[in-house]
């Protein structure tokens, strides 16, 4: 069973802070990676893609991977309380027929004013 | 630029009955995933379509169908619905070929099963 694991947290940081989200991934051929921002009762938003080593920067917003870990990050900078939501890590195998998206559970993030 | 839009927003059906939900994928857009997300659980894929054809399964039992229209416009079914499968019901769209394989989800479908 192919896997993709998240801290469920919730994780709480101040106004201001850095928040870091952390994932790995079993399935050594995924090759695409993705962080949706889910708030209460809304559906998934994408936020970043990654699909090289090293990082990769969006306004506050840096992706980290590292594949020979089989580990994605995600770091927001200057946290805000609008911020605050479920952060759902996802990786797709991009090679042969395989086409889902596989999720983490999501790791709840609290920014407090 | 018109997102990706699904209906009806919320559905309280009773054990047994059948439900379709539906789905425009978003302007561009030719492929169509389905997902199931449970209460505290992350998205569990379903099955996806491209070119009005099923693409790719997930474990979910043959009560789960589907189909897609020429205008790439996608149905989801359950038949004999049981009170596990009450759950948010998301559409994803992407475009096959396209620079990225970025899927993008529409509002969702709240389904309860009394």
């Amino acid at each position: 069973q192919k896997e993709v694991e998240q801290n469920s947290g919730p994780l709480s940081v101040p106004e201001g802070a850095i928040a870091s989200l952390n994932c790995t991934y079993s399935d050594r051929v995924s090759q695409s990676f993705f962080w949706y921002r889910q708030y209460s009762g809304k559906s998934p938003e994408l936020i970043m893609s990654i699909y090289s080593n090293g990082d990769k920067e969006d306004g506050r917003f840096t992706a980290q991977l590292n594949k020979a870990s089989q580990y994605v990050s995600l770091l927001i900078r200057d946290s805000q309380p609008s911020d605050s939501a479920t952060y759902l890590c996802a990786a797709r195998n991009s090679g042969g027929s395989n086409y889902k998206l596989t999720f983490g559970k999501g790791t709840l993030l609290t920014v407090n004013p | 630029d018109a997102g990706v839009t699904q209906s009806p927003t919320h559905l309280i059906k009773t054990r047994g009955q059948q439900v379709t939900l539906r789905c425009s994928p978003k302007s561009g857009h030719d492929t169509v995933s389905w997902y199931q997300q449970a209460l505290g659980q992350g998205p569990q894929f379903i099955f996806q379509y491209y070119e009005e054809e099923e693409r790719q399964r997930g474990n979910f039992p043959d009560r789960f169908s589907g189909h897609q229209f020429p205008n790439y416009s996608s149905e989801l079914n359950v038949n004999a619905l049981l009170l596990g499968d009450s759950a948010l019901y998301l559409c994803a769209s992407s475009l096959l070929g396209g620079s990225t394989d970025t899927q993008y989800f529409g509002p969702g479908t709240r389904l309860t099963v009394l």
